[in-house]
């Protein structure tokens, strides 16, 4: 089985601090991992994936996640925060089972809020 | 391109009322997805379809029914609206393939159902 944890509900910083929202997975197949965002009533984005290639993962907005296979960690980062970055963010993992079926496990979810 | 579009955008229904959802996407996805978003919870999965004409369980399917009638559409539906269904309802769509490449889901904008 799989399962995330977003390990913070609500983060708060102030504008032009830096951003780390965390993640920890397990699973028991190697992993493809994602980081969606989702602003006020609207559709989620995508904001970068992890699909076996690099460890660190540029996605946009000025975001990355560093897959850390040791820790079973994919913490996204910023180095600093804009207002627009407030939002609910999402990671999400993605496997492939041996009978060749994908299944996406979502988070719960981290709200950014970004102080002026 | 359009993208994934979702209709209606907002619905308020009396208990024991049926209503469709309507997911539509241009991109000649085969998989397309219905998913529930309440607070707290992430996105859980209702139904999935991997082709036209074919629909599975997802984890929380029970009250809900689903068709893929064309490649292009996936509805979802509701036959007796309970208030336990006042939800977001998301759907998405992806490419078929194993390749980690095939793994992004593209999400439509919501659909705020609440069941009174």
């Amino acid at each position: 089985a799989q399962s995330v944890t977003q390990l913070d509900s609500h983060v708060s910083v102030s504008e032009g601090t830096p951003v780390l929202l965390r993640c920890n997975y397990s699973s028991s197949y190697s992993p493809s991992l994602f980081w969606y965002v989702q602003h006020p009533n609207k559709g989620l984005q995508l904001l970068l994936k992890y699909t076996s290639a690099a460890t660190l993962v540029k996605g946009i907005n000025g975001f990355e996640a560093e897959f850390k296979k040791s820790e079973t960690s994919f913490h996204l980062t910023k180095p600093s925060a804009h207002m627009s970055d407030a939002a609910e963010y999402f990671c999400v993992v993605s496997v492939t089972m041996d009978t060749g079926r994908r299944a996406l496990t979502f988070g719960s979810g981290t709200r950014l809020q970004v102080q002026p | 391109n359009a993208g994934v579009t979702q209709t209606p955008k907002f619905r308020v229904l009396k208990t024991g009322q049926s209503m469709t959802l309507l997911c539509a996407q241009d991109m000649n996805h085969e998989y397309m997805y219905w998913y529930r978003q309440d607070p707290g919870m992430g996105l859980r999965l209702i139904h999935y379809s991997v082709g036209e004409g074919t629909t599975a369980k997802g984890e929380v399917p029970d009250g809900y029914n689903v068709s893929r009638l064309k490649k292009q559409n996936f509805l979802l539906g509701l036959e007796s609206a309970a208030p336990s269904q006042t939800s977001v309802y998301f759907c998405a769509s992806r490419l078929i393939g194993l390749a980690s490449s095939y793994n992004e889901q593209f999400f439509g904008p919501g659909t705020r159902l609440t069941v009174l």
